[in-house]
């Protein structure tokens, strides 16, 4: 079971980078995923969600209208493509996958396997 | 979106303490919550689900607790390898909200 991400680098600010993350070692097609971010030094912060047919996404504010999540199942990818790059936005971007557990009768949602991260940095 | 402040911000302790950290939410999110460990260089962890379930291959020194608003992580005996930052995650609403982190250190 492996996530790895690339498509990370330089990149000046206003343009745009897509990233990707390819998933080996389960079935991709049925499982929910998400990006998750960390700038130097700093927190994590969750980026952005996507279901597993794609039919259903959400976005963090700070970068909705500016990202855009989206997937191929036939190809066992996650994609994060990044327009309008900003100086903050330089930060070490992970793909997680979100498992559904069974809990007293619930169901409960863990991010069990993560990506090693790809960085991209902004600047001119 | 639903803020959660995770305290304290770092914390120092010595090889056999029991250590306690927070996470408060800004609204209830039921028990829709999760603790990761980050080491310096690598991905987070799954340390904890469902705000008290314990992931498999995790040692049960770790702990969770809490419903609502109010969550713990509790280590009840640092080990060596303990030494990390640790988040909380809600994932009850979108867009899902991190902690601030708690760097774990050595006293």
């Amino acid at each position: 079971v492996q996530l790895v991400e690339s498509g990370g680098g330089l990149v000046q600010p206003g343009g745009s980078v897509r990233l990707s993350c390819a998933a080996s070692g389960f079935t991709f097609n049925i499982y929910t995923m998400i990006w998750v971010r960390q700038a130097p030094g700093k927190g994590l912060e969750w980026l952005s969600y996507i279901s597993s047919s794609g039919s259903t996404i959400y976005y963090a504010d700070s970068v909705k209208g500016r990202f855009t999540i989206s997937r191929d199942n036939a190809k066992n990818s996650l994609y994060l493509q990044m327009d309008s790059l900003k100086d903050e936005d330089t930060a070490l971007y992970y793909c997680a996958r979100r498992l559904r557990a069974l809990v007293s009768s619930q169901y409960f949602y863990k991010m069990d396997v993560w990506g090693q991260g790809t960085t991209v940095t902004v600047s001119s | 979106a639903i803020q959660m402040t995770q305290s304290p911000s770092s914390l120092s302790a010595s090889v056999g303490d029991r250590v306690t950290i927070t996470c408060r939410a800004s609204q209830g999110i039921r028990n829709d919550l999760g603790w990761y460990q980050q080491k310096p260089g690598k991905a987070p962890k799954l340390l904890i689900y469902a705000a008290s379930s314990l992931q498999s291959g995790v040692p049960s020194r770790f702990s969770g607790s809490g419903s609502g608003t109010d969550f713990t992580l509790t280590i009840s005996s640092l080990q060596p390898e303990d030494f990390a930052t640790y988040y909380c995650l809600q994932d009850h609403d979108y867009p899902n909200t991190f902690g601030q982190g708690t760097k774990l250190e050595i006293k």
